[in-house]
């Protein structure tokens, strides 16, 4: 199985600050790559797709990036309504693996 | 507008057969390249990805439950169904369904979820 190694657990910003977050696949995924954004009590919703393709709707603060082994998301200028859960997903290989999730509050 | 919904026992006591039923509208599962896939998600933890199923019938199913899984469709009923066979306290969790989009390798809708809990 791929194994999908998410980074930070936890993170808090600021209003207005820019944060990435990282997920490394123990193999290459080919940009097989999502993001989601899931908050309290809700199920995820999908923000970036295909690595770097932004979800229809979502915010342009939002932006994917990575190849190979390494993937990031980004979040330009945190927003009140960005506090929530975020994983990423790897569709390159059964079984679908994903990251073990970061926390994002506002400071 | 595509919305999916999960139903579910609720709760059910271990060594049970937990049915899970997946309705969904604004989209085809026998759309070429369509899929419908179940994720669960126990209180507080992460993302587990169970089973996918596509347009032309093709299953996969993630190895770690050890053959105790079973995804079917319905197409003409827009329903996908999950089976898991002989539950026991860890397969407690919130069980999403979710729409993977033609050949892709991802799901972008997702259903509200539904608990289940085994307990004795």
């Amino acid at each position: 199985d791929i194994q999908m190694t998410q980074s930070p657990a936890s993170l808090s910003a600021s209003l207005g600050e820019t944060i990435s977050i990282e997920c490394r696949a123990s193999e290459d995924i080919y940009s097989n790559l999502a993001w989601y954004q899931q908050k309290s009590g809700k199920s995820p919703q999908l923000l970036i797709y295909a690595a770097n393709r932004l979800q229809d709707g979502v915010p342009s603060r939002f932006s994917g990036s990575g190849s190979g082994t390494q993937y990031s998301l980004k979040i330009s200028g945190m927003q009140p309504e960005d506090e929530g859960d975020y994983f990423c997903l790897q569709g390159s290989k059964f079984p679908w693996t994903f990251g073990g999730g970061t926390k994002l509050e506002l400071k | 507008q595509v919305t999916l919904k999960e139903s579910g026992p609720g709760i059910l006591q271990p060594s049970q057969t937990l049915s899970l039923t997946c309705t969904f509208s604004g989209f085809s599962l026998s759309t070429y390249g369509m899929g419908v896939g179940w994720i669960r998600q126990p209180s507080g933890k992460g993302l587990e990805w169970l089973a996918n199923i596509w347009w032309d019938d093709d299953k996969y199913y993630n190895p770690s439950l050890k053959n105790r899984l079973t995804i079917s469709k319905d197409t003409s009923n827009n329903q996908a169904f999950l089976k898991i066979t002989n539950v026991d306290t860890a397969d407690t969790a919130t069980y999403y369904c979710a729409r993977s989009p033609p050949l892709s390798d991802y799901f972008d809708y997702w259903g509200q979820g539904v608990m289940v809990t085994v307990s004795s």
